[in-house]
């Protein structure tokens, strides 16, 4: 079935830029979501990229997409204490219901 | 944006008794709803698909009459978790596309509800 793996863990600096990587197997996928989940709480959908982009880019926040070799990238520039959370990758082929997530990011944003 | 609520935020519940959560699309219609599963530390799993007026779609390894799932309505699913075991325990989250874009459309998630049973 798919898959989708990102790094388990990610320590940066507050106003340092973060970076949140992620690979994919399905070639189909269509469109690819970056979710924000704050503890205890569901998920906040951040931004996603359909696959003929290469990049998007919203405020603070850049998606980059290399369709060739299934990876998703996601930038946070200027981090913040806010930011500290968990972020999840996730793909969706179009046509299909069922939508793949990674395992999760930590981002964790020292003062 | 579209808003999805769930409800309760969390629940303690004792070993045998039932549990029914609810999912609310506050300001669009789903035709679809999605359950999923998460436990401490790992991704999402997705139980079942459900579907307005008609029956949910549970995934392999989900034991339909154990969660019961209910799309009565254009904004609402529940989802019942029935004779709740401690291995039952997690953190259940649901979801709903907006419709615009129809199935390509980006899930939105409801904040989740936190089940122990004890």
């Amino acid at each position: 079935g798919e898959d989708v793996e990102q790094s388990l863990f990610l320590s940066v600096r507050e106003g340092d830029s973060s970076v949140i990587n992620c690979t994919y197997t399905d070639s189909s996928s269509t469109y690819l979501y970056w979710y924000k989940q704050e503890p205890g709480a569901g998920l906040q959908l951040l931004t996603y990229i359909f696959s003929n982009m290469d990049m998007k880019q919203d405020q603070r926040l850049t998606v980059l997409l290399n369709k060739k070799d299934k990876h998703l990238s996601l930038r946070i520039a200027d981090t913040q204490t806010g930011d500290s959370a968990i972020y999840f990758c996730a793909t969706h082929s179009g046509g299909y219901q069922k939508v793949t997530f990674g395992i999760g990011t930590k981002l964790q944003v020292i003062p | 944006g579209a808003v999805v609520s769930q409800h309760p935020s969390w629940v303690i519940c004792k070993s045998g008794t039932s549990v029914k959560i609810e999912c609310r699309s506050l300001d669009f219609q789903a035709t679809t709803m999605f359950w999923y599963r998460q436990f401490p530390k790992q991704s999402l799993m997705l139980m079942a698909t459900s579907n307005e007026g008609s029956k949910a779609t549970y995934e392999q390894g989900v034991e339909k009459d154990k969660f019961l799932i209910n799309h009565a309505s254009l904004t609402l699913s529940t989802l019942t978790v029935t004779s709740a075991h401690p291995e039952d325990s997690s953190f259940y989250i649901c979801s709903a596309r907006s419709g615009q874009g129809g199935d390509n459309s980006p899930l939105h998630f409801g904040n989740g509800t936190r089940l122990t049973v004890t």
